[in-house]
């Protein structure tokens, strides 16, 4: 089955714990990207990646890092997480970018930072 | 700048009727493409319907279509025959030119009444 997949589903930690969230799929899409969702702002770019070992910023990078070794794979990345990166964290995946294609996302990880 | 405004935080529908969900954008592009996604209580992001703007016919799927304005930058989400299952948060979104990522709307909270 093509999909998104994310993990974990649920995380509540502390502040300044290291912690990654994992993203595959298995559609050999080229372009990636990481997206959050807030109550009333809707769903803000954190990260995005065209292709292997390229990546850029997004709207919102501050306090995150993401790594693109291998097509299939994008993991998020916080360092030292704060209270304010509490949230609902969407990993996406197309063909290309998002001008022509349908992104598909994964299923969501809701991350709660203490 | 481009973005996307949805002025319908909440709607509300009887089941079976006909609900019309509104979206407009800002983008000097000539070309692109428009999305609707649903968001149901399980928080993963469906697709509903697309949109390519240099198209003249309405996008529909099923029960859903779109009344697609150009000129008035105007992109709304018809549901006909409502049914339960279409409870969900709908977003409105569209590709972010050279940016590579979707701006996404406040979104629009739709319920669905028995």
């Amino acid at each position: 089955e093509a999909q998104v997949t994310q993990n974990p589903r649920y995380l509540i930690t502390v502040t300044g714990k290291k912690l990654t969230v994992t993203c595959s799929q298995n559609m050999n899409h080229e372009y990636m990207s990481w997206y959050r969702q807030d109550p009333g702002l809707g769903l803000r770019q954190i990260y995005y990646s065209m292709n292997v070992e390229v990546t850029d910023k997004g709207d919102v990078p501050e306090g995150y890092k993401v790594s693109r070794k291998e097509k299939r794979n994008f993991p998020l990345i916080l360092e030292s997480p704060s209270p304010n990166q509490t949230s609902l964290y969407f990993c996406a995946s197309s063909i290309r970018g998002p001008a022509g294609d349908t992104q598909y996302f994964g299923p969501g990880t809701r991350l709660t930072v203490l | 700048a481009q973005t996307v405004t949805q002025s319908q935080p909440e709607m509300s529908v009887q089941e079976a009727e006909t609900v019309t969900l509104s979206c407009t954008y800002d983008t000097s592009e000539n070309n692109y493409y428009l999305f609707w996604y649903k968001q149901p209580p399980s928080r993963q992001m469906i697709l509903v319907i697309r949109q390519e703007a240099y198209k003249q016919q309405n996008a529909t799927e099923n029960r859903f279509s779109v009344n697609f304005q150009k000129a008035a930058k105007s992109f709304s989400l018809k549901i006909s025959d409502s049914q339960l299952g279409d409870t969900a948060m709908y977003f409105c979104a569209f590709p972010g030119g050279a940016t590579n990522k979707l701006i996404f709307g406040t979104g629009t909270l739709l319920a669905v009444q028995p």
